[in-house]
């Protein structure tokens, strides 16, 4: 059975970073890509970026290259997101996904992120 | 990006009633279309994927159809448990973009 699970919930100020976790279970990590998404209370589900476990490369939306940095260790089988410089705009919840397709098979519970001061 | 055109925003349904939730893509997406429901403090989970193939696991009350820019799910027999919020994704371009989501609730 597939799982991804993911790290707890954080509060962190304005200005800071985070560094959220995702370990998966019950395939090969490195035959899959892990993506990243993000939604915000109450709104839509906003595709962050995704990484090749296998060889680390990534692909991001635009709108998060400065924000996400996506990492994946194979010795673990865990997928990293950091987000810098947090503002309000950052509190979500951000799920990891995955699937052998282009849609998205598998989710984490999500980690709800908040940033306040 | 593709812009993904979700309706209705909200939907009210009785139990046994058939709803039926429209996507339309900004272009041609080729039948690239994947709908996800997700119920209040839960994750997203895939109902249907290429358009109409319904997922594993997933009722056969839900069906999905439609091409080129124009898509739909349709939920025969509503039941209490499909109270939920539904999406569409399109996965036929990078990146990957979603509806705005429609909020099902019962009459």
């Amino acid at each position: 059975e597939v799982l991804l699970q993911q790290s707890g919930a954080e509060l962190v100020r304005p200005g800071s970073s985070v560094k959220i976790s995702c370990k998966a279970s019950g395939y090969t990590f490195t035959d899959y890509y892990m993506h990243w998404v993000k939604q915000r209370p109450e709104q839509g589900l906003v595709w962050i970026g995704r990484i090749n476990p296998a060889n680390g490369n990534t692909v991001y939306a635009e709108k998060f290259k400065s924000k996400a940095t996506l990492t994946a260790d194979k010795s673990s089988n865990t997928a990293y997101m950091q987000l810098s410089s947090l503002t309000s705009e950052d509190t979500a919840t951000y799920f990891c996904t995955l699937g052998a397709g282009r849609y998205f098979d598998y989710w984490g519970q999500g980690v709800m992120v908040t940033v306040s001061s | 990006d593709i812009q993904m055109t979700q309706s209705p925003a909200s939907l009210s349904a009785s139990l046994g009633e058939t709803v039926t939730i429209e996507c339309r893509a900004s272009e041609d997406i080729y039948s690239n279309l994947a709908w996800y429901q997700q119920k209040p403090g839960n994750s997203p989970q895939l109902l249907i994927y290429d358009a109409n193939s319904l997922a594993d696991g997933v009722p056969s009350r839900f069906s999905g159809s439609g091409s080129g820019t124009q898509y739909s799910l349709k939920i025969n027999s509503l039941q209490s448990e499909d109270v939920a919020s539904y999406f569409c994704q399109q996965y036929n371009n990078y990146p990957p973009t979603f509806g705005a989501g429609t909020k099902l609730e019962l009459k």
